[in-house]
């Protein structure tokens, strides 16, 4: 079990640039979810999917904040254009769709904007 | 809003010593997770409780559920180096139990 694959690790960019987030989903889980960490407001739910459709996405902050998943496979969160602010590690996390399954998190991505 | 107050935030201590940590809120959840993280990783999950006075075990760790099912605690006994890392509860809503509500965390420091 590979488990949920993030890309990339680190990522460092300046502000207004568009920064892509993708997130590979362990085999046969039906949801996945965005969340962001910081030390001020902790780990937040962004959006999540259900079998490829969005849900939720009232946690996403602006519409600068889009986020994608065209198959059971890989989803990708963007940010467009970047802000400081936006700085943060970035986990998606998938679960089997069924009574009380836990989520399994990547190992998150961390996002410098300068 | 349903918010997840954890205390104390941040706890250092000796190899050996007990501690328990608090997850409190004014909302009722329809079950509570507990998560630990360690550095450059994503949560792990410990354990799910359901049922309002639920006490589950898990080695030197003891978590109960809050009769009300307004909060919950966990419990370390003994506690080893490997136990340091970020505790976070979790709490699902009765709406959608997937969409879990995290807690602000406690950062446990357990020196040998």
């Amino acid at each position: 079990d590979a488990g949920v694959i993030q890309s990339p690790r680190h990522e460092v960019t300046e502000m207004g640039q568009e920064v892509t987030l993708r997130c590979k989903p362990i085999s046969g889980h039906n949801s996945l979810f965005w969340y962001r960490q910081t030390m001020m407001r902790g780990l937040e739910l962004l959006i999540y999917f259900n079998n490829n459709v969005p849900i939720d996405d009232s946690g996403m902050p602006e519409d600068r904040f889009s986020a994608k998943m065209p198959n059971a496979s890989f989803s990708t969160l963007k940010i467009q254009p970047s802000e400081p602010r936006d700085s943060a590690v970035y986990f998606c996390a998938s679960s089997i769709h069924q009574g009380r399954s836990p989520l399994h998190f990547g190992n998150g991505t961390r996002l410098t904007v300068t | 809003t349903q918010l997840l107050e954890q205390s104390p935030q941040f706890l250092s201590i000796q190899e050996g010593e007990n501690l328990t940590v608090y997850c409190n809120s004014s909302s009722v959840f329809s079950s509570l997770q507990w998560y630990r993280q360690e550095p450059g990783e994503g949560p792990v999950l410990l354990v799910t409780v359901v049922t309002g006075g639920e006490v589950k075990k898990l080695k030197r760790l003891t978590f109960q559920f809050g009769d009300a099912r307004k909060d919950s605690s966990l419990h370390i006994t003994a506690a080893q180096p490997g136990d340091t890392g970020l505790y976070l509860c979790a709490g699902g809503s009765s709406t959608g139990f997937q969409k879990l509500v995290f807690g602000t965390g406690t950062r446990l420091l357990v020196s040998p």
